[in-house]
């Protein structure tokens, strides 16, 4: 199966300023998520994008988060207003022929200062 | 809760066998599934099993399953420098409908030469 990739590798932002990560390219698959690490803690889901819907979130996943499809490939995840305990790595998924599958990109490494 | 279970550390001489062993929490829990992750990099899929099998071979890779301890172990033969990492647990509880995976906080690998 076909890696995801993600841009950037590693972002870097002041706190409450807005940052959109991407997972791109995306081929024609219907199950898309978003997971967080931060430094030494456990892989964390945010929520999962079906069919061009958010079809679960988890409590982590609030106002200040939200996820797009905007041109049918890339699929993108938006913090509004970030704040330093945002600082985490971003991983992007999709699911895989069957469901069950998911597979990862290289992530995200989100700084904020 | 949900909180899978995986020990911190495990330290083996190159060519001996690892064994990673995993607690879940849901018994109906469909799919458990290890990811390997290199440092910097993604999570890789690196194998899964379906809960109505007690084993899976893959090269060098066992994976055996105990439903009713909700016991998960994955066993790397001739363990190689190569395959110091952190190797991730996860199960996908069907009562979410999107399939999300719940992680272990991962084990590391070292593989002595």
């Amino acid at each position: 199966e076909p890696e995801v990739t993600q841009t950037p590798s590693h972002q870097v932002t002041q706190m409450g300023q807005e940052v959109i990560l991407r997972c791109v390219p995306i081929s024609n698959h219907l199950y898309f998520y978003w997971y967080r690490q931060i430094l030494g803690q456990k892989v964390e889901f945010l929520v999962s994008f079906y069919n061009n819907e958010i079809s679960e979130k988890s409590e982590i996943f609030d106002d200040q988060f939200s996820v797009e499809r905007p041109d049918g490939s890339n699929f993108t995840l938006k913090i509004r207003s970030t704040k330093l305990e945002d600082s985490a790595m971003y991983f992007c998924a999709r699911g895989g022929q069957g469901t069950y599958e998911q597979y990862f990109g290289p992530g995200t490494r989100l700084t904020v200062t | 809760g949900e909180d899978v279970e995986q020990s911190l550390f495990l330290s083996v001489r190159e060519g001996d066998s690892s064994v990673i062993n995993c607690t879940y929490t849901d018994s109906s829990s469909t799919y458990l599934y290890w990811y390997k992750q290199e440092p910097g990099a993604g999570l890789q899929l690196l194998t899964y099993i379906f809960s109505n099998m007690d084993m899976k071979q893959d090269q060098r890779l066992t994976v055996l399953l105990n439903k009713k301890d909700k016991h998960l172990s994955l066993r790397i033969a001739d363990t190689q420098t190569g395959d110091s990492a952190i190797y991730f647990c996860a199960e996908s509880p069907p009562r979410y409908s999107s399939y999300k995976l719940i992680f272990g906080s991962g084990t590391r690998l070292l593989v002595r030469p």
